[in-house]
């Protein structure tokens, strides 16, 4: 268990509408990411953080900012949902010292 | 990193050995192979990964052909909970924290 936590779990909201995704991690690791998952794209890197304050964008950020203000939380945003942002996203941590990624459990988020 | 090929899917019966394949015929003398797995609307789990020796943990086995082309994933016992996407990724490992690539992997049924 890497201590990692996703909230909500579960959301449905409006086009046009701000969302905003929390990842939390108990054990103070440098490297966190936010990934989205799509039927026939597999999972696709939006943003991730390599320290606090360092951001740095993926494949696929258009849409989306994230803000990392301590080691222990990593926000993902969407300034304004739309409806091709219906996914589940999931976030992912990795221990400095190795290259193994550590999930969390997901958030499926459906913009109506 | 190097392209995997993976059956999009395979049977086991309960309580066997569940051998997943991955070809990986382009692999680079520095890049690991990766095993990941993905239960049914849960975040991806790390599973295990080698470079040229065969490797076991508490999860699994992997068995890495000698010219390193491919190898194959070995769950010993299977049980109904390892039904899951199993995903074979090579990468070169490193603690700067790239993205992580995942194809479409192999559906495991484990079946009673």
């Amino acid at each position: 268990d890497a201590g990692i936590t996703q909230s909500p779990r579960h959301k449905v909201t409006e086009t046009g509408t701000p969302v905003t995704l929390r990842c939390h991690q108990t054990e103070n690791h440098r490297y966190m990411y936010w990934y989205r998952q799509d039927p026939g794209h597999g999972l696709r890197l939006i943003h991730y953080s390599y320290g606090v304050k360092d951001t740095d964008k993926g494949e696929v950020s258009d849409g989306y900012s994230v803000s990392r203000s301590k080691t222990e939380d990593f926000l993902l945003t969407l300034e304004s949902a739309t409806s091709s942002q219906t996914s589940v996203y999931f976030c992912a941590l990795k221990p400095g010292n190795t290259d193994t990624q550590y999930f969390g459990p997901g958030t499926r988020l459906t913009v109506l | 990193d190097a392209k995997t090929t993976q059956p999009p899917s395979m049977d086991c019966a309960e309580g066997r050995a569940a051998n997943l394949p991955c070809n990986h015929s382009t692999i680079s003398g520095n890049e690991y192979v990766y095993w990941y797995r993905q239960i049914h609307s849960q975040g991806p789990q790390y599973i295990i990964h080698g470079l040229k020796n065969n490797e076991t943990n508490e999860m699994a086995s992997l068995i890495i052909t000698e010219d390193r082309k491919s190898s194959t994933l070995i769950l010993p016992h299977a049980t109904l909970r390892d039904t899951a996407v199993y995903y074979c990724i090579v990468r070169v490992s490193e603690t700067s924290g790239s993205r992580l690539t995942f194809g479409e992997g192999t559906q495991l049924t484990v079946n009673p």
